[in-house]
């Protein structure tokens, strides 16, 4: 079974510039989730897709972040414009839906690393 | 407002020995907690979880231990081993009856390096 990927591995952006990173979940798993660490800190939570719909968006940082799971599968995550502030690495992770008993176990991918100068 | 805390950013401990890797949180509704492991390059793996309704759970070499009235839990390793090394993440969630899943806050990490 195909783990969680994700594309670019790293992208080196100027100020100003797109990015769109894709995250293809682990096949059948209905939540996807999208992380970031930056600078070594912790990994942050930015937002929570059950199917193609939002469940969470809490985390997301500011309008310039636009995440899309279009049709429930693969999703992206759109940076426009970049900032500095916005390097770091953006990690996607997928689980099922439970019944039952919660296993809270979430899946990751190996992360986008981004650099914006 | 960082909920869970890992205070050592890094750990070093000989290869045999006992690793002890903790964890702080300030969120009371947080009700099952995680440990990660990440290596370079790599994305962070699921090593051991915990529900708020038990305080200790052992896999293997791995134990991990829950304090709720001190909002403190533990990771050992024992006997440590050099392929041990690795950024260790602690992790919490707020289920909240939920099935469908629901997000995890991080600690900063704890870097474990275990000596030959």
């Amino acid at each position: 079974e195909a783990g969680v990927t994700q594309f670019p591995s790293h992208s080196v952006i100027e100020k100003g510039q797109t990015v769109t990173l894709r995250c293809d979940p682990i096949s059948g798993h209905d939540n996807l989730y999208w992380y970031r660490r930056v600078m070594g800190k912790e990994i942050k939570f930015l937002l929570h897709f059950v199917k193609e719909s939002k469940q969470d968006e809490s985390g997301m940082p500011n309008n310039r972040f636009l995440a899309e799971r279009t049709g429930g599968t693969y999703s992206t995550l759109k940076v426009q414009p970049a900032e500095l502030e916005d390097s770091g690495v953006y990690f996607c992770a997928s689980s099922h839906l439970t019944s039952g008993r919660y296993t809270g176990e979430l899946f990751f991918g190996e992360g986008s690393r981004l650099t914006v100068l | 407002d960082q909920q869970v805390k890992q205070n050592s950013p890094s750990l070093s401990v000989q290869e045999g020995r006992i690793s002890i890797l903790n964890c702080d949180y300030t969120n009371s509704m947080f009700d099952y907690f995680l440990w990660y492991k990440k290596y370079p390059a790599e994305g962070p793996t699921f090593l051991i979880s915990i529900s708020s309704i038990k305080d200790k759970n052992e896999d293997g070499r791995f134990t991990v231990f829950l304090n709720k009235s001190a909002k403190h839990l533990s990771l050992h390793i024992v006997p440590s081993q050099p392929g041990d090394s690795a950024v260790y993440f602690c992790a919490a969630s707020a289920r909240r009856g939920e099935t469908s899943g629901s997000r995890l806050t991080f600690g900063e990490g704890t870097q474990l390096t275990v000596n030959p």
